[in-house]
């Protein structure tokens, strides 16, 4: 069966703290792998798409990588404004997305 | 800028009701879905639709219809709203094949 993880659950930055989330999957094949950022209340914002192993995609203070079983997605000097809950999907071979339960970063001033 | 619109941000529905939330996107993606999303559970789809006049059951369908008589346009039906249908409902559209899906705002629906 597909399945995505994502640790922690919760993360507490200080501002200026850099960090990372971790997205783990197990699937039968990888068609790609999509970050999003969802505000409370809102529909979550896309981020990046990674489809192979190496790949490696950055916005601002963002960088997602990829590798066969995981995927990061690092903070790099985070800001209030970065506070939100960011999800991992996968889509398998033939499938529709499987999304993981998020990681809620809250970033501290 | 893709945009997906879902025609209400709030809804306060009574049980029993027949409850429409509709959805339209501007990209002429042939891609449409409805998740719900509920703390703990993360987000689960309902049903799906890969081209006009088509729809796909998802993960948890029952108690649910849709209609997608126009390519922009998805409907969720709720034929008889039950308290356990109160949820965040989220509608996303995409391009055929492996690319990114795009979500609207979301409806946040509650049944008395």
């Amino acid at each position: 069966e597909d399945q995505v993880t994502q640790s922690p659950e919760a993360l507490r930055l200080q501002e200026g703290e850099s960090s990372s989330l971790n997205c783990s999957y197990t699937v039968s094949g990888l068609r790609g792998l999509f970050w999003y950022r969802q505000d409370p209340g809102k529909g979550p914002e896309f981020l990046f798409t990674l489809y192979s192993a190496g790949e490696e995609k950055e916005k601002e203070r963002l960088k997602a990588t990829l590798t066969k079983k995981e995927s990061f997605l690092h903070i790099t000097a985070p800001k209030p404004e970065d506070s939100a809950t960011y999800l991992c999907a996968v889509q398998p071979y033939g499938q529709n997305f499987v999304f993981g339960p998020g990681t809620r970063l809250s970033v501290l001033p | 800028d893709v945009k997906v619109t879902q025609s209400s941000r709030y809804l306060v529905k009574r049980t029993g009701e027949k409850v429409f939330l509709e959805c339209v996107q501007d990209m002429d993606h042939e891609n449409m879905f409805w998740y719900r999303q509920d703390p703990g559970l993360g987000l689960r789809l309902i049903y799906f639709s890969y081209d006009v006049k088509m729809k796909e059951k998802g993960d948890i369908p029952e108690g649910y219809s849709v209609s997608r008589e126009k390519k922009e346009r998805f409907s969720l039906i709720l034929e008889s709203a039950s308290t356990n249908q109160t949820s965040m409902y989220l509608c996303a559209s995409r391009f055929q094949g492996n690319t990114e899906a795009f979500f609207g705002q979301g409806t946040r629906l509650t049944v008395v």
